[in-house]
């Protein structure tokens, strides 16, 4: 059965460094998301990205974060200067459309770590 | 604005018993699509079913069931005879057709615990 992959699965980063996360949607999907998780809070919507370009992102996605799809595959997320603030489990997610608000299925996360 | 409210926090139970997790939501759309997932102590999040704002008929797959009433805009998820491996934390979700690229509003989330 297809699967939405993340890597790495654990990140460690110092405050202010750069880091990229990695998804790889499943592959017929057309519309990918990043969504974030704080330590035993809800999951909250960072970003939604189709035809090449953001769709919509929450007030959370500030300069310091961008997205990619540098190829036919990859997805990705960027976060430019990490601040303590930002660690958290961050969710990729794809589905095939919005047209009927397609499922979305999640990859298993990046938990992303802070100093 | 849209809201999904799950009250409970968390809900212990012993094996076996049957449990039902609340989740109220809020919204101005008429069209919008009610998701519940699951997240295990592994941390992905799994999907369980999808509503759409139509289609008010239960649902029950094996031991879940879902219960839609939009005149109380609650979608209520029964675990009967619960087990060990049904501990997790379950979300609900809103998404609303007027919102064309489909974000997920969760709720808080529900943690059930069954014991042995």
């Amino acid at each position: 059965e297809p699967e939405v992959t993340q890597t790495p699965s654990h990140q460690v980063t110092q405050m202010g460094q750069e880091v990229i996360l990695r998804c790889v949607p499943i592959s017929n999907h057309l519309y990918f998301y990043w969504y974030r998780q704080i330590l035993g809070q809800k999951v909250e919507f960072l970003v939604s990205f189709y035809n090449n370009e953001i769709s919509e992102k929450s007030e959370i996605f500030d300069d310091q974060f961008s997205v990619e799809r540098p190829d036919g595959s990859n997805f990705t997320l960027k976060i430019r200067s990490t601040k303590l603030e930002d660690s958290a489990m961050y969710f990729c997610a794809s589905s095939e459309g919005t047209v009927s608000q397609e499922t979305q299925y999640f990859g298993p996360g990046t938990r992303l770590l802070v100093l | 604005a849209q809201k999904v409210t799950q009250a409970q926090t968390e809900i212990s139970v012993v094996e076996k018993e049957d449990v039902t997790l609340d989740c109220v939501y809020e919204t101005r759309d008429t069209t919008y699509y009610l998701f519940w997932y699951k997240q295990p102590p592994s941390g992905e999040l799994v999907f369980l079913i999808r509503r759409n704002s139509f289609d008010e008929q239960n649902e029950i797959s094996g031991r879940y069931s879902w219960n839609f009433q939009k005149s109380t805009s609650s979608f209520n998820f029964t675990i009967t005879a619960s087990q060990v491996v049904d501990s997790a934390v379950y979300f609900c979700a809103l998404s609303e057709a007027g919102s064309n690229t489909g974000k997920l509003i969760f709720g808080q989330g529900t943690t059930l615990q069954v014991k042995p």
